[in-house]
């Protein structure tokens, strides 16, 4: 596609309720990151993906959390029993091989209530 | 670990005048990556300049161009001509040359008074 695209845009989520925020990368991107980005702060690193390999979740902030890319392309953010400071805007990247930089989708905002 | 300081959580212009935000990071890395990134209301981060560490040449897009002081850590953005379309929030990040995450400093807000 011509660029990151991200799914929902919004979310609304009951305590306790699992959600999937779904990332489809620009064709082609090895490389795939997802941050979270608390209001009126900057992005966090959540977990890296090079193809369908995960090979940095230092940022996932529980168990709750969880992220696959299983054929290297689209990717999905999950999170199990959301709690409210779970509520954040989740931006997903992707940048190709030898690329320094990465392409950011408009991200998901989650609110749980 | 690396760090990104935006001391300026706020800023304003005036249009079509000259507007620099501030930026220091910490790292005791000698190879690495700097941006600016520009996050409007749709929050799409949007990529503004880079510079690569190991150039000494400041780097400069349009408008917008930067004061690289790599001894001092700080990288600084100044944006000429200040437009309406400016106003975002501007995230100062780091990327290691050998690494593949981002750092993030806090951002700066910046508003563009007509």
């Amino acid at each position: 596609g011509a660029g990151v695209s991200q799914s929902p845009r919004y979310k609304v989520a009951k305590r306790g309720q699992d959600v999937a925020l779904r990332c489809d990368p620009i064709s082609g991107h090895v490389s795939l990151f997802w941050y979270q980005q608390a209001l009126g702060q900057g992005p966090e690193f959540l977990t890296y993906f090079q193809n369908e390999a995960q090979l940095d979740k230092s940022g996932l902030p529980s168990d709750r959390f969880f992220a696959e890319r299983p054929e290297g392309s689209v990717s999905t953010l999950k999170i199990q029993r959301t709690q409210q400071e779970d509520s954040a805007v989740y931006l997903c990247a992707s940048s190709s091989t030898g690329n320094t930089e990465a392409f950011f989708g408009q991200g998901t905002r989650l609110t749980v209530v | 670990a690396q760090t990104v300081t935006q001391s300026q959580p706020e800023m304003s212009v005036q249009e079509a005048e000259t507007v620099t935000l501030s930026c220091t990071y910490d790292t005791s890395e000698s190879d690495y990556y700097l941006f600016w990134y520009k996050q409007p209301p749709s929050r799409q981060m949007i990529l503004v300049i880079r510079q690569e560490a190991y150039k000494q040449q400041n780097a400069t897009e349009n408008r917008f161009s930067v004061n690289f002081q790599k001894a001092a850590k700080s990288f600084s953005l100044k944006i000429s001509d200040s437009q309406l379309g400016d106003a975002a929030m501007y995230f100062c990040a780091y990327r290691s040359y050998y690494g593949q995450n981002f750092v993030f400093g806090p951002g700066t807000r910046l508003s563009v008074l007509p």
